[in-house]
């Protein structure tokens, strides 16, 4: 399997522009989650789906930070307008099932930097 | 709320000599632990997790963890380290639902 694949790797943007990062979880996974890393506040979750339908969003900072799953095979993050302080790196996870013992499984992350 | 404290924002350790990385859990219900490792410019990998049973748990490239529930520790060892090894190091915890509530982490640094 290819694992949790994540586009685009980096990402360079000026203040005020829209930023959309992608997911493509697990082929058969069930669950994927967003989460921000940043040094200051660490591995934060942002949101996550089940089965496609979001469940939980209360990680998401502020309205302008946006999230679809309109399938099973694809996801995206959407920062509209973004802002210096969205620089982080932003990972996409799945796992197997909707339960809180299952493995996690990474995606190698997205690398974003707004100037 | 659930909560992890990772005490060492980083371990330096010789190559071959043992480590261990101090995870500590607040929690009013019954959690499952996982510890996660991070290489650089990679996304994390789980290395092992605690759900029930042997307090004892084995995980991937020898490492080991024992649950802690009086001292409510999850401490994760390895008896002798690799240069391979150096990497950031997480705990985790969940209550049984999704969330997954990580520590701040922990910076192995393996040199020879």
């Amino acid at each position: 399997d290819a694992g949790v694949i994540q586009s685009p790797r980096h990402e360079v943007t000026e203040m005020g522009q829209e930023v959309t990062l992608r997911c493509k979880p697990i082929s058969g996974h069930n669950s994927l989650f967003w989460y921000r890393q940043t040094m200051m506040r660490g591995l934060e979750l942002l949101i996550y789906f089940n089965n496609n339908v979001p469940i939980d969003d209360s990680g998401m900072p502020e309205d302008r930070f946006s999230a679809k799953m309109p399938n099973a095979s694809f996801s995206t993050l959407k920062i509209q307008p973004s802002e210096p302080r969205d620089s982080a790196v932003y990972f996409c996870a799945s796992s197997l099932r909707p339960s809180g013992t299952d493995t996690q499984y990474f995606g190698p992350g997205t690398r974003l930097t707004v100037l | 709320a659930q909560s992890v404290t990772q005490l060492d924002s980083q371990v330096p350790v010789f190559e071959e000599a043992p480590v261990e990385l101090r995870c500590n859990y607040s929690s009013s219900v019954s959690v499952y632990l996982f510890w996660y490792v991070q290489y650089p410019n990679q996304g994390l990998q789980l290395l092992l997790k605690y759900l029930s049973g042997s307090t004892l748990v084995k995980g991937i490239n020898g490492f080991e963890a024992e649950f802690n529930k009086s001292q409510t520790s999850f401490h994760l060892r390895k008896p002798s380290v690799h240069i391979s090894d150096t990497a950031e190091y997480f705990c985790a915890v969940s209550d049984g639902f999704q969330k997954l509530v990580f520590g701040t982490g922990t910076r192995l640094l393996v040199s020879p």
